[in-house]
Formats: C-alpha cells, structure tokens, sequence
C-alpha cells in the first residue's frame, strides 16, 4: 500500500518568505508526527497530533512555526518569515496509535537563502 | 536532556562482522525504537522493544533493553554492505518520541 508522502521533495526560498509543506500519512492512521533534521543530527519532534487535535506542540522552536490537520488526515507545517536556520530537513511520520511505531515520509528538503 | 544518545558515533566494520550499537538515556521510558536511515532518505523502523521486555530478535537484529542502567544495544550479526547507513534509537515517554543523533556504520568489503 501507499507510504507517507511529503511534497514538495525539495523547497528553496528566500529569507521572510513564507512555505507550507505537505504530509499525507498512511490512510487510517490517527496518529501524525512532524520532525525536523539538521545535517549529521537525529530527528528533532516539533509536533505530534491524535486525529484533528495538535497533542503535543512542544517542540515547536517558535510562533513562526504553525501546523494543522484539519480533517485528521493531512497535515500542513506552516513556516512565516522563514530564517537562514530553518534550512533542514522536514520529516513527517504517522502511526496507527500513539506510542507505536512510525511510519516515515522521505522528507522535505527546505533551503532558506 | 531526555533524547537517548548513540555510542558510538560512527562505526566502521569488515563485511561479515558483528555491529554493536548502544544507546543511553536519562528517563522512564514507555518503549524505546530502533531506526535505520540511508542517506538521504527517510527513517525505516527496524525493531520496538517495551520497557518491559529485555531482548527482542528480528532477522539478523538483536536488540537489548536494561531500564536499570537506562540502556539499549542494537547488534546487527553477520554485516552486509546493505546495512551502511545511520541508526537511531528513540525513546518514547508519553506522547513524545525523541531521537539521538545516531550511530553511522559503515560496513567495509
């Protein structure tokens, strides 16, 4: 069956623009989480949602940082004003319960000039 | 910090040889997971052991678990060139799941 996707595979934009990026989880799955990737580091958690709701929004670095999942199945990572250090990898996974195993995309490459 | 941290770092072996993997971490823990990731690419989970469980097999992979020393080893036996890549282990507390910053092993022909 179909993994997660994550579009746009690469995004290259300018400082103070604003990006979205794209996750669609593997269908029936409650459980959606969004990392972030640094060169040579693990993924870092940023959010975590159980159906519509954001559980846990903790690791958000900032309020430049947004997310949604408004209809419990996609996921939409919201990026306002984007900085030089925002440039990462953007890692989504979803699972079919909290706690369990994840599922990975192949990530958003994000590059801020 | 709650992440759990690889050791070690990087890793070179002769193809055919065993590959030992540990991970350390400072909290209690709902269950701890081993990830693969190749360059590039995204994460694939390789193996979930519960706080409550010691050791867990899959395949080639033995994975270890002692919640008294909050630590974990992954053994990969009998390395191919396939098994080049970063391994991750990650903690789960909660709701959260928290990576460390991986192993890179790198298997030698």
């Amino acid at each position: 069956g179909a993994g997660v996707s994550q579009t746009p595979s690469n995004k290259v934009t300018e400082k103070g623009k604003y990006v979205e990026l794209r996750c669609d989880p593997i269908s029936g799955h409650t459980a959606l989480y969004w990392y972030r990737q640094s060169l040579g580091q693990g993924p870092e958690f940023l959010i975590y949602f159980q159906g519509t709701g954001a559980a846990d929004d903790s690791g958000l670095p900032n309020d430049r940082f947004f997310a949604v999942r408004p209809e419990g199945s996609v996921s939409t990572l919201k990026i306002q004003r984007t900085e030089r250090g925002d440039s990462a990898v953007y890692l989504c996974a979803s699972s079919p319960q909290d706690r369990g195993t994840q599922y990975f995309g192949p990530g958003t490459r994000l590059t801020v000039l | 910090s709650q992440q759990g941290e690889e050791d070690p770092q990087a890793l070179s072996i002769q193809e055919g040889e065993n590959a030992t993997m540990n991970c350390s971490y400072k909290t209690s823990i709902n269950n701890l997971q081993w990830y693969r990731q190749n360059s590039g690419r995204g994460l694939v989970h390789l193996i979930l052991i519960r706080s409550n469980e010691r050791e867990k097999h899959s395949g080639r992979l033995r994975v270890t678990l002692d919640t008294s020393k909050k630590s974990s080893s992954l053994l990969i036996t009998a390395s191919r060139a396939a098994d080049t890549a970063s391994y991750f282990c990650a903690i789960n507390r909660d709701d959260k799941i928290i990576f460390g910053k991986g192993t890179r092993l790198h298997i030698l022909p």
